[in-house]
């Protein structure tokens, strides 16, 4: 079974800039969130989508934003970088019901953004 | 707001002994699941353990077990018979339910555990 795939791994994009992450879920895991990794911050909860609606939202700014598909698959945006989003960026996916078992979040190996 | 609190930055353990990892936590609700994962220098994240709210019986995996104290909001990570391959980073995390915060995780700021040969 393949596990959860980011694209791109790595990224490099100037202030201003605008930048698009890829996030395949699990088959069958309808749940898609994404955290953002910094060494200050730790990891922050940024948005969760379930069956294409976004069904929870961190606290950040309006540049960033987040779709997912029919298919499952979520992409998040970030508009206008500023150095403070260079992170680790990770995306999850689960079936995200309420049975123990289906509580489980797996990880990408998260996209590495640097904006210089 | 829900919480997640590790008050330990590092840690370190000689081979083969033991080691706990603290972790606190504060909510208000009733219905909730607690993890710890595992993110090796690779950045993946890998689930340890966990914990249903609901259970009182105290989860294990192998050699790994934690303490969960429900009116402490307290929830340890005991790993026995440390190895070399349990050096990582290790968050404690708090989801609560799923009609209120969705698949939500609420992270601690993790504990860098380091093992000595």
């Amino acid at each position: 079974k393949a596990g959860v795939t980011q694209t791109p791994r790595y990224l490099i994009k100037t202030r201003g800039q605008q930048v698009t992450l890829s996030c395949s879920p699990i088959s069958g895991h309808r749940s898609v969130s994404w955290y953002q990794q910094t060494p200050g911050q730790g990891l922050q909860f940024l948005f969760e989508y379930f069956s294409e609606t976004q069904r929870n939202k961190g606290n950040f700014p309006g540049r960033f934003s987040g779709r997912q598909f029919s298919n499952s698959r979520s992409e998040m945006n970030v508009s206008t970088l500023e150095l403070g989003d260079s992170a680790l960026y990770l995306c999850a996916s689960s079936l995200a019901g309420q049975h123990p078992l289906s509580t489980e979040a797996f990880f990408g190996q998260g996209t590495r953004l640097t904006v210089v | 707001a829900q919480t997640v609190t590790q008050s330990q930055p590092e840690m370190s353990v000689q081979e083969a002994e033991t080691v706990t990892l603290s972790c606190t936590y504060d909510t208000s609700e009733s219905d909730y699941y607690l993890f710890w994962y595992k993110q090796p220098p690779s950045r993946q994240m890998i689930l340890v353990i966990r914990q249903e709210a609901y259970k009182q019986q105290n989860a294990t995996e192998n050699r790994f077990s934690v303490n969960f104290q429900k009116a402490a909001k307290s929830f340890s990570l005991k790993i026995s018979d440390s190895q070399l391959g349990d050096a990582a980073m290790y968050f404690c995390a708090y989801r609560g339910s799923i009609y209120n915060q969705g698949g939500k995780l609420i992270f601690g700021q993790g504990t860098e555990l380091s093992v000595k040969p």
